[in-house]
């Protein structure tokens, strides 16, 4: 049972465009959701996270949306740069601290120059 | 800073072998986990364990075992390799209840014959 569901699959932009990765999760009781950027041949690494008490959070040009009610959530690169180009993670996990990260299938975003 | 590894990077083994895979971390972080990657499945979570003596199964645990007799060590064995555990392995740790980020490892690759 796939309880987090991303897309899509792939992405390719023009540096400088916004691209936008969704998420819907199943699931009411997450109540964390992280996303991870992978580079080829490493480990992926926390990019920005949300809390349901808050619909936007924003770090430089990344931007979580999230909507409670239609259970989604999206991630927003501005002005992207070809070093954006990686492999982004969603993910879920229920309880203050949850301990277990339920993640999405990932989307490979190419940037081109 | 050397943080969390993941010893080999590589391996490749044939089918009915035992395999060990290492996994160590230096913050002395309470949690840490092994997830295996695959196209198209994303992260999925293999076991994880809450401290040294405690670990739980995850999503996938079917053909794996865990041990956890020192904070900084999370082994992961497959006992007899079978194809369809061809994966990269990735091990993660997380501090504990005050922090929900995850630290990934660089993963280790491994190919079953």
């Amino acid at each position: 049972q796939q309880q987090v569901k991303q897309s899509p699959q792939s992405l390719i932009v023009q540096k400088g465009g916004i691209p936008i990765i969704n998420c819907a999760y199943e699931n009411t009781a997450f109540d964390y959701f992280p996303w991870y950027q992978q580079f080829p041949g490493k480990g992926p690494a926390l990019l920005i996270a949300i809390r349901p008490d808050v619909s936007e959070k924003k770090e430089g040009r990344f931007t979580i949306s999230f909507n409670k009610s239609a259970k989604q959530f999206s991630l927003h690169i501005m002005d992207s740069q070809p070093g954006d180009s990686a492999t982004y993670f969603c993910a879920a996990s229920r309880g203050t601290s949850g301990s277990r990260l339920t993640f999405g299938e990932g989307t490979q975003l190419t940037v081109n120059p | 800073d050397a943080g969390i590894t993941q010893s080999p990077r590589y391996k490749i083994t044939e089918t009915g072998r035992q395999v060990t895979l290492m996994c160590h971390q230096t913050w002395s972080h309470s949690y840490m986990f092994w997830y295996r990657q695959d196209l198209g499945h994303g992260l999925r979570l293999i076991y994880y364990s809450a401290a040294a003596d405690i670990t739980d199964k995850g999503e996938v645990p079917d053909g794996y075992v865990v041990s956890r007799s020192k904070t900084e060590n999370f082994p992961l064995t497959l006992e007899s390799a079978t194809r369809s555990q061809t994966s990269v392995y990735f091990c993660a740790s997380r501090l504990g209840q005050a922090s929900d980020t995850q630290y990934f490892g660089p993963g280790t690759r491994l190919t079953v014959l």
